[in-house]
Formats: C-alpha cells, structure tokens, sequence
C-alpha cells in the first residue's frame, strides 16, 4: 500500500547545527506522487513547509529544503544551520494523482537547544 | 484572509452524545478536507468535498460518523453517538480546487474529548 515512514522524534539538535530529518514513501497504487513538507508551531495550525511535484526537483523554504528523489523513494528534510525558531513538529505527507488525499508520516518533533 | 476557521477549537461530550464540528473554508476555495489525527493512529483522511459534492468518504468510519457541506462557507462533521475511541483532533483542510498541484491550508483543529 501506499505509506510515509520518517525519522522517529523527539529530534533535538543544537541551535546553529545542521538537520536532517528522513522521509521514504512507498507509492504502489499512485503513479505521480506528490511530496510534501508540512509543519506544525507550538499552539499554531498545520502549514505547508515545502512541496515538491517531480521527481529529481528539489523545493526549498524558511532555509529548509527537500529533493524528491524517486529512485531512492525519498524526500528528507535539511537545513543548514538551525535556529530555537524551528522548534516544531514536522510531518512528510504523499499526495496522490489527485492530490486530494494526503498520507502522513508519523510527526517528528524538533526540539531546538539554546 | 483569515485562514479556515474551524469551532468549536475544544469540545467534550459524554459517551452517546452526538458531537458536531463545523469548518469554513478559505473563501473562494472550492475544495474541503477533513482528517483525523490521534496518537495512535496519527494523521488520517476522513472525507472531501469539492465544490460542495462529496466526492471521496473512504475514510469515514461506516457508523456514526457523517460530513456534509450545505454551501460553499461551511462544512459540517457530525459523530453520533459519541464513544471514548472518537477521541481525537479533528482538522479540516481547504484548497483553491483540490486538484495535484493545488496546497491544502489547514484550520487549527478541533479537540474532542469524549467521556
């Protein structure tokens, strides 16, 4: 079937340090996945982070960034350097050929330390 | 653009009792999503409308649970007869036409406790 699976929180990481959070997917009944990069603030709504329609594309935002990399079923989250700002929780959703349902990993919570 | 608006943001009922959550979309968005998240089971589509048809309810529990979008400002999502297990944040999505390329914004959720 079709799943996300990525990295198991809490994550904490130094601010000013770099991030990686992984996300794979398996996409057997969806023939053009869509990736995503949604991200949830202490007390705030889900937000699109990042989003990415084809493969070997690359999507960037906030200093994140993602690659949507179909021969390895990828689509982890990096940045660079880290700020106490990012401390949130991050989820890797698949979107379908229609796009109108999405499936979701699981959530990884990142804990930024001062 | 005041985002969607989902009310009531917290609601706790007693087990049996019939719970109604209601959702305003974007204005001008034609398509709305409903998805349930819980520890367990985590983020999970519920239903979707599109132009106020409902166009997908595969993940709508069979029994007690009922979505319906009466005009394009507000959708409702009704659980009847509430039990312990419906527990959960209930989010509501909308999008300017609900097609691939198009982003789902999302309401800030409604926790239910059920008792």
């Amino acid at each position: 079937g079709d799943s996300v699976t990525q990295t198991e929180g809490p994550v904490t990481v130094s601010e000013s340090e770099s991030l990686i959070i992984n996300c794979t997917y398996s996409a057997t009944s969806i023939a053009y996945p869509n990736l995503f990069w949604y991200v949830r603030y202490p007390g705030e709504g889900l937000q699109l982070l990042l989003k990415v329609i084809t493969a070997g594309q690359k999507g960037s935002s906030r200093g994140f960034e993602a690659t949507y990399n179909k021969e390895t079923t990828s689509f982890h989250l990096q940045k660079a350097s880290v700020q106490e700002s990012d401390s949130a929780v991050y989820y890797c959703a698949l979107g379908g050929d229609s796009n109108y349902q999405l499936i979701w990993g699981s959530g990884t919570k990142l804990i930024i330390k001062p | 653009n005041a985002g969607v608006i989902q009310t009531p943001r917290h609601k706790v009922t007693g087990k049996g009792q019939e719970a109604t959550l209601w959702c305003e979309p974007i204005s001008g968005h034609s398509a709305v999503f409903w998805y349930r998240q819980t520890i367990v089971q985590g983020l999970e589509f519920l239903t979707y409308f599109r132009n106020q048809a409902p166009i997908d309810d595969s993940g709508m529990p069979k029994e007690r649970f009922s979505a319906q979008m009466p005009n394009q400002s507000h959708s409702t999502l009704k659980i009847q007869s509430t039990q312990p297990q419906d527990s959960a944040v209930y989010l509501c999505a909308s999008s300017p036409g609900g097609g691939r390329r198009d982003t789902q914004y999302f309401g800030p959720g409604t926790r239910l406790l059920v008792l």
